[in-house]
C-alpha cells in the first residue's frame, strides 16, 4: 500500500527555535495536510494543502505542498513551549479517501 | 464551533466481548471515517461512509462492522476482541458537498479501548 516517509522521527529544541520536517511518498497525492496530535488526544488540523506547488501560513506555521506531489514540508518558525507534541503529515488521493499518515515527528521544546 | 463527539472516551472489555463506539460528525458533514493507533504508531484507515453508504474499506477486521445512520452518526461494532485490539479509535468527518478543496477531516478525541 501507500506509505509517507516522514523525517525526522524526533527533535529536541531550544524554545525559539526554527523547525523543519518534511514527507515524501512514492506515489502522488493529489491534498497534503498536516495534523498536530497531543498526548491521548485527536489530530488537530494544521495545514492543508491542495495544489501542486502551493505554500500556505498558518501563523508560525508554513507549509509546502511539493511541484512533483510526493512530498511535502512543514516549517515552524520561533518555537514555543506549547509547540510541543507529535506532527504527522497525511496524504489523500481524493476529495473523501482516507488519510495515509506518516510515522510523525516528536517535537520536544527545550525553555 | 462544533467538533467531532465521540462516546465513550474510554472503554475497558474483557477478551472475547464486544464494544460499540460511537461517532457524531461535525453538524453538516455527510461522510464519517474510522481510524485506530496503536501505541506509539500513525493512525491507520478502517473504513469510511458517504451519505450513510459505505465508501472505502481499509485493515478493518472482519471480527469488525459499522455503519451511518440517518442522521449522519456512526458505529464501530466490535466482536471477539482480542488483546491486539486494545488502541485509540478514531473517528473523522468532513463535508464533500463541497467538491475538491476544503473537504477536510476533522478528528474527534478518540475512545481509548482496553482489553483484558
Amino acid at each position: 500500500g501507500q506509505q509517507l516517509n516522514q523525517s525526522p522521527q524526533s527533535m529536541f529544541i531550544q524554545e525559539g527555535e526554527d523547525v523543519s520536517m518534511n514527507c515524501t511518498s512514492s506515489s502522488i497525492f493529489n491534498t497534503w495536510l498536516w495534523y498536530k496530535q497531543d498526548p491521548g488526544e485527536g489530530p488537530v488540523l494544521l495545514i492543508a494543502l491542495y495544489k501542486a506547488g502551493e505554500l500556505t501560513s498558518n501563523g508560525r506555521l508554513t507549509a509546502q505542498f511539493g511541484i512533483t506531489r510526493k512530498d511535502s514540508f512543514l516549517n515552524i518558525s520561533a518555537s514555543i513551549p506549547s509547540d510541543v507534541g507529535i506532527y504527522f503529515c497525511a496524504g489523500q488521493v481524493g476529495g473523501n479517501t482516507p488519510l495515509v499518515f506518516g510515522k510523525g515527528t516528536r517535537l520536544s521544546v527545550i525553555a | 464551533a462544533a467538533g467531532v463527539i465521540q462516546s465513550p472516551r474510554h472503554l475497558i472489555k474483557e477478551k472475547r466481548e464486544t464494544a460499540t463506539l460511537k461517532c457524531y460528525p461535525i453538524p453538516r458533514h455527510d461522510t464519517v471515517y474510522w481510524y485506530q493507533q496503536g501505541p506509539g504508531q500513525d493512525p491507520q484507515f478502517l473504513i469510511s461512509f458517504y451519505e450513510k453508504m459505505q465508501s472505502d474499506k481499509g485493515s478493518i477486521p472482519d471480527r469488525f462492522s459499522a455503519q451511518q445512520f440517518s442522521d449522519y452518526h456512526s458505529e464501530l461494532n466490535m466482536s471477539s476482541l482480542e488483546l491486539g485490539d486494545s488502541a485509540l479509535y478514531f473517528c473523522a468527518s468532513s463535508d464533500n458537498k463541497r467538491r475538491g478543496r476544503y473537504n477536510e477531516q476533522f478528528f474527534g478525541p478518540g475512545t481509548r479501548l482496553t482489553v483484558l
